[in-house]
């Protein structure tokens, strides 16, 4: 069973960048994309984006311009960054797996990111 | 697009509650729909993907539907219990494989 754990700081200053990583165990990257999608209560759930294992990226076009998402497999890790952050993404940052049959089947348990300064 | 949900609904145990999911523009047939259950402090699960295919373990209580004229989604939950009394949203995918959720409904078990 694939398990997906976030870290990274909860708390980041106005203006400043965003960065978070998913460690993922008990299952191979390879062949899978891997995202990142975020919750809060205005809001509700809303995908960033993905990235292949082989690197190939794909963002949520209202976020494109702010986002990077990259995949390091031989640690068995994926990062987000979100630059010039704002009050608006403050959320529980979630990474997930897509699995083979569509469906994000494998989450990690979230971890809260305010912006504040 | 958008995939617009009612913002709650509510029914005793036991009963039916049926979820809505509109697709604004593009065809709701022309993409998968999958439905997640977010609970408080937890994870979303999968209750629904593919349209109307259950994960290992969820409940046949659960089930999923398509309809195309009215270009909507739609969640079923029987048997209402507590345990159900969540967050559910809807997701599919546009054209360039990027994924849009639905709204998301609360679901309160009176």
């Amino acid at each position: 069973q694939v398990q997906l754990q976030e870290t990274g700081p909860g708390l980041v200053r106005p203006s400043e960048t965003l960065s978070l990583t998913c460690s993922v165990s008990g299952g191979s990257m390879t062949s899978y994309y891997w995202n990142w999608i975020r919750h809060s209560p205005g809001k509700g759930l809303e995908w960033i984006g993905y990235v292949f294992s082989n690197g190939n990226t794909n963002y949520n076009p209202s976020l494109k311009s702010r986002v990077t998402i990259s995949v390091d497999t031989s640690t068995n890790e994926f990062s987000l960054r979100l630059s010039s952050v704002t009050a608006a993404d403050t959320a529980v940052y979630y990474c997930a797996r897509d699995s083979l049959d569509g469906h994000f089947d494998s989450w990690g348990q979230g971890a809260l990111v305010s912006v504040s300064s | 697009f958008l995939l617009t949900q009612p913002h709650s609904v509510s029914e005793s145990p036991g009963k039916t509650v049926i979820i809505s999911c509109t697709r604004s523009s593009g065809s709701v047939v022309s993409n998968s729909v999958q439905w997640y259950q977010l609970r408080p402090g937890s994870a979303p699960t999968t209750v629904i993907f593919a349209d109307n295919q259950r994960p290992a373990g969820v409940p046949d209580r659960f089930s999923g539907s398509v309809d195309g004229p009215s270009n909507s989604a739609s969640l079923t939950i029987s048997g209402l219990k507590t345990e159900d009394e969540a967050d559910y949203f809807c997701q599919s995918y546009d054209t360039t494989n990027h994924a849009v959720f639905g709204t998301g409904t609360k679901v309160t078990v009176l």
